[in-house]
């Protein structure tokens, strides 16, 4: 069975753009969340999506946003990039009620580089 | 506030001995805990998960061990392979409806032939 698809794999953006980023989750997952792993912080929540509806929400700027479609694919905006918004970001998927058991499925990443 | 803690950036062990990685947690509504395993260039891949109703979960060659007691928790690898190199995430989720995983920083385990 397919895994979590996230698009594009890189991606190089000058500081002061904007940014989307497109995560398909395995079929018949509803939950979607996205994670950003740097160096320095590790990797950090920044939201849960389920239903279209944000259901959790980790402690970033609001430049950081998402939404989900009624075929549970998500994406995330990040605008007016910052050199800081360097990372790579992860898109998890997973069926609700197992998650504690099965953890959550990840893509493979999109590496964003801001110049 | 860093919720969950693996306090050995990395660990390595020699080909066929066993590997111990720990993780402690500061928050005791923490009530699964779950080990990810993680090779560069792509995405965390879940290892095995134990809840705080049992002390122990064993799947093959991995055991994770808990002590709520002292907020500890461990992953044991047995016997070690060389493609068990990767850095290893000790993870809690939120509770109830929130599913956001909160992250170690992670061990890098290299395993030497």
């Amino acid at each position: 069975k397919a895994g979590v698809t996230q698009t594009p794999r890189y991606l190089i953006k000058t500081r002061g753009q904007q940014v989307t980023l497109s995560c398909s989750p395995i079929s018949g997952h509803r939950s979607v969340s996205w994670y950003q792993q740097t160096p320095g912080q590790g990797l950090q929540f920044l939201f849960e999506y389920f239903s279209e509806t944000q259901r959790n929400k980790g402690n970033f700027p609001g430049r950081f946003s998402g939404r989900q479609f009624s075929n549970s694919r998500s994406e995330m905006n990040v605008s007016t990039l910052e050199l800081g918004d360097s990372a790579l970001y992860l898109c998890a998927s997973t069926m609700t009620g197992t998650v504690f058991s099965y953890g959550y499925t990840f893509g493979s990443g999109t590496r964003l580089t801001v110049v | 506030d860093q919720q969950v803690k693996q306090n050995s950036p990395s660990l390595s062990v020699q080909e066929g001995r066993i590997s111990i990685l720990n993780c402690d947690y500061t928050n005791s509504m923490f009530d699964y805990f779950l080990w990810y395993k993680k090779y560069p260039a792509e995405g965390p891949t879940f290892l095995i998960s134990i809840s705080s109703i049992k002390d122990k979960n064993e799947d093959g060659r991995f055991t994770v061990f808990l002590n709520k007691s002292a907020k500890h928790l461990s992953l044991h690898i047995v016997p070690s392979q060389p493609g068990d190199s990767a850095v290893y995430f000790c993870a809690a989720p939120g509770g109830g409806s929130n599913y956001k995983l909160t992250f170690g920083k992670g061990t890098l385990l290299t395993v030497n032939p």
